[in-house]
């Protein structure tokens, strides 16, 4: 199978640790987005990635996110210090650069914070 | 500041119906408007996408209507099925995806 996988599904954390999330793309997409979820809402965006480069960021993410794309291919999210305002679903998404209308979205990764 | 405004929250129609859900948007800078479906612990994926040069786009049971000039949009789903109970984002890109609140439709047996 070649979609967009996310890892680990569900993540449960105590308030004040730190948190890193991961995303694998579909292989040949060049850009890869991140956008969090919370209960009844639609996702909104983060930031994305072209190849290595990150491209734009939400001012939704503070100086606790921090995003990488080291070699353009998987990408990690990582929440310092998390806050219970932090629970959420953390999304992923890639597409081809020209057509980012279809993005393919993987499954998520549910961060509860207690 | 919510860019994108979809209504209803949430739609019951009965088998064989056509819901229709509507969004407006401010941006015209927008290049693109996809309407996106969700089903429980799934991520989004891309139902249908339309350009603002067009007014409808139709695949199979699913159409979009555009109205630039007005700047809303709207998703019918002709013969609704039980199988398209599920949430319903419309949307906007300009590289990346704006989307709308959802709307949670449910179509009875």
């Amino acid at each position: 199978d070649t979609g967009v996988s996310q890892d680990p599904r569900h993540k449960i954390t105590k308030r004040g640790q730190n948190v890193t999330f991961r995303c694998d793309p579909i292989s040949e997409h060049n850009r890869l987005y991140w956008y969090r979820q919370t209960l009844g809402q639609g996702p909104e965006f983060l930031t994305y990635f072209q190849n290595e480069a990150q491209l734009e960021k939400s001012r939704l993410l503070s100086d606790r996110f921090s995003a990488e794309r080291p070699k353009g291919s998987f990408s990690t999210l990582e929440i310092q210090r998390t806050e219970q305002g932090d629970s959420a679903m953390y999304l992923c998404a890639s597409s081809l650069m020209g057509v980012s209308y279809e993005q393919y979205f993987g499954p998520g990764t549910r961060l509860t914070v207690t | 500041q919510q860019q994108v405004k979809q209504s209803p929250q949430s739609l019951i129609v009965q088998k064989g119906g056509i819901p229709i859900i509507n969004c407006a948007y401010e941006n015209t800078a927008f290049d693109y408007f996809p309407w996106y479906q969700q089903f429980p612990g799934k991520g989004p994926a891309l139902l249908i996408a339309i350009r603002p040069d067009v007014s409808e786009k139709k695949e199979g049971r699913f159409t979009i209507s555009f109205n630039k000039s007005a700047k809303q949009f709207s998703l019918h789903i002709m013969d609704s099925q039980p199988g398209d109970s599920a949430t319903y984002f419309c949307a906007a890109t300009l590289d990346k995806i704006i989307f709308g609140k959802g709307t949670r439709l449910h179509i009875l047996p």
